[in-house]
Order: C-alpha cells, then structure tokens, then sequence
C-alpha cells in the first residue's frame, strides 16, 4: 500500500533558528497534506495543511512547502521556541472531500536547545 | 467547549482480560477513529465508523473490538486475543466534507 514517510527521526535546532522537518509520500494522487504536532503523553494537534492545487502556504511561524514533482513535503517553523518541542507528523489523503482515510507519517522529534 | 475526551488516561489490564477504551466527542462529528501508537512509531489505524451503526476495519484490527450505536461514542474494546497491547491509544473525530480531524488526548494501556 501507499506510505507516508519522513526522512530523519530526529532534528536538534537552537532556539531562536528555524528548523525544516521533511515529509516524503509515494502515493501519486495524493490531494490533501496535513502535519501535525504531538507533545509528550498528548494527542496530535493540527498545525497547517495544504491542498495539491498549491505549493506553498504560510501560518504563524509555520510554512508548508509542497513538491508534487518529487512528493515532497516539509514544514517550516521560524525562530524556534522552546515550546516547539515535539513529535510533528505528517499526513495525506487521495481526496480532501471524500471518505479516505489520512495515512499518517512515522514522525520527527523535534528538539529545541536552549 | 466543544472536543474529544477520552477516558482513562491510563488503564492497566491484566493477561487474559478485556477492557474497554471510551472516547466521546460533543462536536457533532460524523466519523470517528481509533489509532494505536507505540514507541518511536507513527499512528496505525485500528477501526473506523463514517456513520453510527457502522464501521470498518482499520489496518490492525485484530484483537480489537468496537460499536458505534451513538453519534458522540466510539468505545473501543481490547480482547485478550490482542497479544501486544501495550500502547498509546488515540481517537480522533471528523467533520463530514472536510479533513480537519481533531485527537482526544490518548489512553494509555500497559499489561501488567
């Protein structure tokens, strides 16, 4: 089957710099991305998402980049926080209005040093 | 305000026996999902119900058991035929027409 994938476990940034987590997929009709933000012991939290039709969308702090010629995916996060400490996830489905199911990504633990 | 609570937090099961993992959400959603996560791993889905009165097999359902006879609850069961149990179990809900899922905040299962 189709599988979302991510390319480095773990990512170590100093605070203050800003970090890239990268996202590969390999299912070709892909239309809707998703990364989310776990902390420790919590459930997944929605950060930014981004439909196929785009490749790049910005929100707080956060910008997602999409590059369909290589299913490519990152997330962005701009002068990092300590509270940016987390799992981050990322997750796609083949239609943002049907009843696919999302497949999620193993994830990116994100460490932010002080 | 609205969301999805999930309920215990923590649950410790004994060989051999069944417990069973609430997850009520007041969002009005239409769907509803179980997710499995164990250590340094991404969320695999156990089962899955669009509408109430019916759901479907996840990717690792065996073992688990659940029932949609309500809108706002998802309970899942872990039988004692699900050999590894140990985990953190997330459900999540859904709006019908869009992806914006929302997660509870996770139960977590160890056998003793």
């Amino acid at each position: 089957g189709e599988s979302v994938g991510l390319h480095l476990p773990t990512l170590s940034v100093q605070e203050g710099d800003n970090s890239i987590i990268n996202c590969a997929y390999s299912n070709s009709a892909s239309d809707y991305f998703i990364w989310y933000k776990q902390e420790s012991g919590k459930g997944p939290q929605f950060i930014i998402d981004i439909r196929s039709n785009m490749d790049k969308r910005q929100g707080q702090r956060v910008t997602v980049l999409l590059n369909k010629t290589v299913k490519h995916l990152s997330l962005q996060i701009a002068a990092t926080q300590p509270g940016d400490s987390a799992v981050y996830f990322c997750a796609e489905t083949p239609s943002y209005f049907g009843n696919e199911k999302l497949t999620f990504g193993t994830g990116t633990r994100l460490t932010i040093i002080p | 305000d609205g969301g999805i609570t999930q309920s215990p937090k923590y649950l410790f099961r004994k060989e051999g026996q069944n417990v069973t993992l609430s997850c009520e959400q007041n969002l009005n959603h239409d769907a509803m999902y179980w997710y499995r996560q164990d250590p340094g791993q991404g969320l695999r889905l156990i089962y899955y119900s669009q509408i109430v009165n019916d759901f479907q097999k996840g990717d690792i359902a065996e073992g688990y058991s659940v029932s949609r006879e309500k809108k706002e609850s998802f309970p899942l069961t872990v039988t004692s035929a699900q050999k590894n149990p140990t985990a953190f179990y997330l459900c999540a809900s859904r709006s019908g027409g869009s992806y914006g899922y929302t997660f509870g905040s996770g139960t977590r299962l160890t056998v003793v």
